[in-house]
């Protein structure tokens, strides 16, 4: 079936440590997008990728990294720089534009500070 | 800050009846999205509405956009226990890849 495909579900991260959330997808979409959402919260962008090897910053990217090598994989990296990591991140494509189309999410991963 | 704001903040109803959930947004649009999140797992696209549409309907699903008060109403008829989920609204961004996310609706449907 096609979707996307996050992982881990669940990570813990050490203080200083730097951690990668991997993401897939097989609906051949051009954008990607990382979100996070903390409880209780609306969703915030962190980075968005409109075609494989470019990406923009969203509204929270301090701290935080990606890559788009391919068009079907975007992962984020949680930086020892992002102080306050613990949250939910979801990971998202759309065919094209987000404004106007359906975004679809993964199922999301949970990050732990320990 | 948000541009999207979903209320009310949460919504307790018994199941069989009707829940309806509102958005207020700020600036001018060309389309409103909702989606449900079932508890800690993704968003799910429900319906996308159009600056120019007034009314949409899917399934048990109707939703209404008042350009002129810049607000839309999410109205789910027959409510189910399945229904119990956060509902969020989106509006256009900065860019078309920015969409604006409420904070959402947490919907209790009581059996």
């Amino acid at each position: 079936d096609g979707g996307i495909t996050q992982s881990p579900k669940y990570l813990f991260r050490k203080e200083g440590q730097n951690v990668t959330l991997s993401c897939e997808q097989n609906l051949n979409h051009d954008a990607m997008y990382w979100y996070r959402q903390d409880p209780g919260q609306g969703l915030r962008l962190i980075y968005y990728s409109q075609i494989v090897n470019d990406f923009q910053k969203g509204d929270i990217a301090e701290g935080y990294s990606v890559s788009r090598e391919k068009k079907e994989s975007f992962p984020l990296t949680v930086t020892s720089a992002q102080k306050n990591p613990t949250a939910f991140y979801l990971c998202a494509s759309s065919p094209f534009r987000a404004s106007g189309n359906t975004i679809y999410f993964g199922e999301g991963s949970w990050l732990t500070v320990v | 800050s948000q541009q999207g704001e979903e209320d009310p903040q949460a919504l307790s109803i018994q199941e069989g009846e009707n829940a309806t959930m509102n958005c207020s947004y700020k600036t001018s649009i060309n389309n409103l999205q909702w989606y449900r999140q079932n508890s800690g797992r993704g968003l799910v696209h429900l319906i996308l509405i159009r600056s120019n549409e007034r009314e949409k309907h899917s399934g048990r699903l109707r939703v209404t956009l008042d350009t002129s008060k810049k607000s839309s109403s999410l109205l789910i008829t027959a409510s189910r226990a399945a229904d119990t989920a956060s509902y969020f609204c989106a509006t256009d961004g900065y860019n078309n890849y920015q969409l604006i996310w409420g904070a959402g609706t947490k919907l209790i449907i009581k059996p």
